[in-house]
């Protein structure tokens, strides 16, 4: 069964609103979550390293403010696109590693209109 | 800094044949691991199959294969008898020692014909 799950898989929601996703590691406590995002028919870029305990570190270009990202526990690290806009819709996707094994969550596909 | 280069954005094969999606890779870290996953249309990453670095033979899992050239930087996934189900996206990607997240490339299209 699925070691890390994402929620929602599907959202839509109006212009100027605020979306949280989350990622959970079931079992297993994940220091470090990686979150990616895809445009359609393009590959997974990364957005963002998320260390439980401490601030994200944010790939170049992407913007901090928009993409609020937290890390509260080991097992939970959650991503809010704040002020959603049409260009944000996307595929977002996170990942969560322990000793020597990379986890993917199933997905979240962002519709913003 | 790593890079992945995935030179066709699609294939095709006929359903039974085998197929090589070509992968390259660029990194200055004499430790990595190369991966291959396969995404469908649902969006989930599917694990296809592992490399590391200074691993003296080539990965393979089931019909999956990993042509692992290190001297070349290459690491070529090959899908022994194809099946419609293998039709999907493909994607190379590398990871260095360490906590460090998997950096992708652009990925490949492959569809399996009947």
């Amino acid at each position: 069964g699925a070691v890390v799950s994402q929620h929602p898989s599907w959202v839509i929601c109006k212009s100027g609103t605020s979306v949280k996703i989350e990622c959970r590691s079931l079992d297993f406590q994940a220091t470090t979550m990686f979150w990616y995002r895809q445009f359609p028919k393009q590959s997974l870029m990364l957005m963002a390293t998320s260390n439980e305990g401490s601030k994200a570190t944010y790939e170049q270009g992407v913007e901090k403010d928009k993409f609020l990202i937290n890390h509260a526990s080991l097992t939970l690290s959650t991503l809010t696109v704040t002020s959603a806009h049409p260009e944000d819709s996307s595929f977002y996707i996170c990942s969560a590693t322990r000793p020597g094994e990379l986890f993917f969550g199933e997905g979240s596909r962002l519709t913003v209109l | 800094a790593q890079k992945i280069t995935q030179t066709q954005p699609g294939m095709f094969v006929q359903e039974k044949e085998a197929v090589t999606l070509d992968c390259t890779y660029d990194t200055s870290d004499p430790s990595y691991g190369l991966f291959w996953y396969k995404q469908p249309s649902s969006g989930e990453m599917i694990f296809l199959i592992y490399q590391g670095s200074y691993d003296q033979q080539n990965a393979t899992e089931g019909r999956y294969s990993l042509n692992f050239q290190k001297a070349r930087k290459s690491a070529n996934l090959v899908i022994s008898a194809s099946q419609l189900g293998d039709s999907a996206m493909y994607f190379c990607a590398m990871r260095e020692e360490g906590n460090t997240p998997l950096v992708f490339g652009k990925g490949t299209r492959l569809s399996v014909i009947a």
